[in-house]
């Protein structure tokens, strides 16, 4: 079956960096985009980007508008693992971050990754 | 961007009534619309595709319609594990640019 295991909880200063990873198992990775969605406490639910594995189409990468120049996506395809890095973090950077599989609708969506970001 | 409207904000229904979400886009998207559904600590789960495909092992009490500017997911007869946030998402475009509206929570 279809898995996406992420990255345990992480605690990060301002400023600092987040790396999360996402793990694809059950399907051919190459095969689908992983999109990047955010929730913050009590809040609803935010896209960041999309990232295609497969290195042969045009566009191998999207960003939301907001994070342009602040988040990075990417992947390794031996590992069928993806990877988001979001740079300067502030405080309204704390959620819970997802990797979703697909560009279109989210058919599988890993658990989620816990970001505090504090002082 | 394209602007995702979800109404109302909350919606407040007993088991067994039917339960209607509107969710509005700010231009058409035609029918590239997923509905989804996040209960309380858990991850979000696919409902709806296509505005009205229902997605794999999901009941048929849940349904969608709608295109252009205008959708609607209906519950037709809520059940206790249908009490959740419901999220419209709108995938209209290449290369994926995609929105969520604001969610509508279903209470008791």
């Amino acid at each position: 079956q279809v898995q996406l295991v992420q990255s345990r909880a992480e605690v990060k200063k301002i400023g600092a960096s987040l790396n999360v990873s996402c793990k694809a198992s059950g399907y051919t990775f190459t095969g689908y985009g992983i999109s990047w969605v955010r929730q913050a406490p009590g809040q609803g639910l935010e896209w960041m980007g999309w990232i295609s594995p497969h290195k042969g189409i045009s566009a191998n990468t999207n960003y939301a508008q907001k994070f342009q120049g602040r988040v990075t996506m990417t992947t390794d395809t031996s590992t069928s693992t993806a990877y988001l890095e979001v740079k300067s973090l502030r405080v309204d950077d704390t959620a819970v971050y997802y990797c979703a599989r697909g560009g279109l609708e989210l058919d599988h969506w890993g658990q989620g990754t816990l970001v505090t970001v504090s002082s | 961007e394209i602007v995702m409207t979800q109404s109302p904000a909350t919606l407040s229904v007993s088991p067994g009534e039917r339960a209607t979400l509107s969710c509005r886009a700010s231009q058409s998207i035609h029918t590239d619309l997923a509905w989804y559904q996040q209960k309380p600590g858990q991850t979000p789960r696919l409902l709806i595709y296509g505005a009205s495909a229902r997605a794999t092992g999901i009941p048929a009490r849940f349904s969608a319609s709608g295109s252009g500017t205008e959708f609607t997911l209906t519950i037709s007869s809520l059940q206790s594990e249908d009490f959740a946030v419901y999220y419209c998402q709108q995938y209209n475009g290449w290369p994926p640019e995609l929105t969520f509206g604001g969610g509508t929570r279903v209470d008791i």
